[in-house]
């Protein structure tokens, strides 16, 4: 069964720090590997990686991609309360373009 | 550029019931998926439309339906509405191939 796991769960850190959200997945066919914020109701693209080993980056974001190891990291640095939102991460299936969720990491940043 | 839209915002329906909902994409965009986030649930795919035709659907029972209108615009239908059908109803849009971006969602709410 596809799975996608994200970890932490939850993070609270302060204004100012760099944090790092994980994903592992197990996504038969897999095409590639998205994040996405999520504040009140609609997720919001953030990075879409299809590739090993290449960093993405926009703004104080960035992420990259581990196809061997089946895992992505999403960093965040120089965290503002803005940043304060559930991110979640999804794994596509080729073909099915069907995405599977992760539960979400709920990060707060406290000022 | 405007985003997907989605209508309505809320809906309360009582057990037993049908309801509507809809999607507007991103003008260009020919794929509509919809997905399903109830309450402390991630992200579940419900169906994927692209060029007026169901091409894939998650694991939801055959009273969860829609369809695509020729201008790609989608209507998800969900029929004996049962307690736990209460969520969040995203829609996404998408090139073909590509990132899936996401409305604003309908809340609906069965009693």
């Amino acid at each position: 069964e596809d799975k996608v796991v994200q970890s932490p769960l939850s993070l609270v850190v302060h204004e100012g720090d760099t944090v790092t959200l994980n994903c592992s997945y197990e996504v038969t066919n897999f095409r590639s590997l998205l994040w996405y914020k999520q504040e009140k109701k609609a997720p919001t693209f953030l990075f879409m990686l299809t590739s090993s080993g290449i960093e993405k980056k926009s703004g104080r974001l960035s992420s990259i991609l581990d196809k061997k190891e089946l895992f992505s990291i999403l960093n965040i640095t120089a965290t503002q309360t803005g940043d304060s939102a559930v991110y979640l991460c999804a794994g596509e299936i080729q073909g099915a373009q069907k995405l599977v969720f992760g539960q979400g990491t709920r990060l707060t940043i406290n000022p | 550029e405007a985003g997907v839209t989605q209508s309505p915002t809320h809906l309360i329906k009582t057990r037993g019931q049908q309801a509507t909902l809809r999607c507007s994409p991103i003008s260009g965009h020919t794929s509509v998926y919809w997905y399903q986030q109830a309450l402390g649930l991630g992200l579940q795919f419900l169906l994927w439309y692209d060029e007026g035709e169901e091409r894939n659907r998650g694991n939801f029972p055959p009273r969860f339906s829609g369809r695509q209108f020729p201008n790609y615009s989608s209507e998800l239908n969900v029929n004996a509405l049962e307690l736990e059908d209460s969520a969040l109803y995203l829609c996404a849009s998408s090139v073909r191939v590509g990132e899936q971006y996401f409305g604003p969602g309908t809340r609906l709410t069965v009693t």
